[in-house]
């Protein structure tokens, strides 16, 4: 079955602390994957998307950044965390064949402290 | 620039009302849209999948509508129930399927009252 693991489910980090955020897929290949930012009482924010090894394309100049090492892989980081980034952060893949249904991790709870 | 809007932001119904749900999104260039609910604190979780070509999908008590000339899609949900109390987000697969961003609208928070 196809499944998608983020982790982890909540995070508190300093002002100023690096972040990694991982998202894995299983039961596919080639999926498109999605890194999204809900802040509080909003909508979806896409911040990056991924169509392949290497590939990232970046929706909102930010303070974060993403990589995709492997095909069922793909990582939310930040050098120096700032207040402004805490959020919701969900990652989603879909996988690009006939049914481009898009599914969602249960997502990580960042508060910037 | 590809928009999505939700009408309306929040409603709250009593329990066995029959609700519409509204959807619109400006550039009709879409491969797919698709409605999902998402619980307090939680992710997301798929209800309904329209293909560009298709005009209504239905899941048990469930029915979307898409419209893609006029940009418009609706989800219909017949007699609502308390656990049906969620935020509902609609989102387009804008461009291609290989290559497609997927744009959300603000999402319409359901209260059904027992």
């Amino acid at each position: 079955s196809q499944t998608i693991h983020q982790w982890p489910a909540t995070l508190v980090q300093p002002v100023g602390s690096p972040l990694s955020l991982e998202c894995t897929v299983e039961g596919t290949s080639n999926p498109n994957l999605y890194w999204y930012r809900q802040a509080a009482g909003r909508g979806l924010q896409l911040l990056f998307y991924s169509v392949g090894i290497g590939q990232i394309s970046s929706e909102v100049p930010q303070n974060l950044s993403a990589s995709r090492p492997q095909d069922r892989q793909f990582i939310l980081s930040s050098k120096k965390l700032l207040l402004s980034d805490s959020g919701f952060y969900l990652c989603a893949w879909i996988v690009g064949s006939k049914n481009t249904e898009a599914f969602f991790g249960q997502g990580t709870r960042l508060t910037v402290v | 620039k590809q928009e999505v809007t939700q009408i309306p932001a929040a409603l709250s119904v009593p329990e066995g009302e029959n609700l519409v749900l509204n959807c619109s999104f400006t550039d009709s260039a879409i491969y797919n849209l698709q409605w999902f609910r998402q619980d307090p604190g939680k992710g997301l979780t798929s209800l309904l999948l329209i293909q560009s070509s298709q005009r209504e999908q239905t899941s048990g008590r469930l029915n979307a509508s898409l419209d893609k000339s006029s940009g418009r899609s609706t989800l219909y949900i017949a007699a609502s129930q308390p656990g049906d109390s969620a935020t509902y987000l609609c989102a387009v697969l804008h461009g291609s399927s290989n290559t497609g961003k997927l744009i959300f609208g603000q999402g319409t928070t359901l209260q059904v009252k027992p």
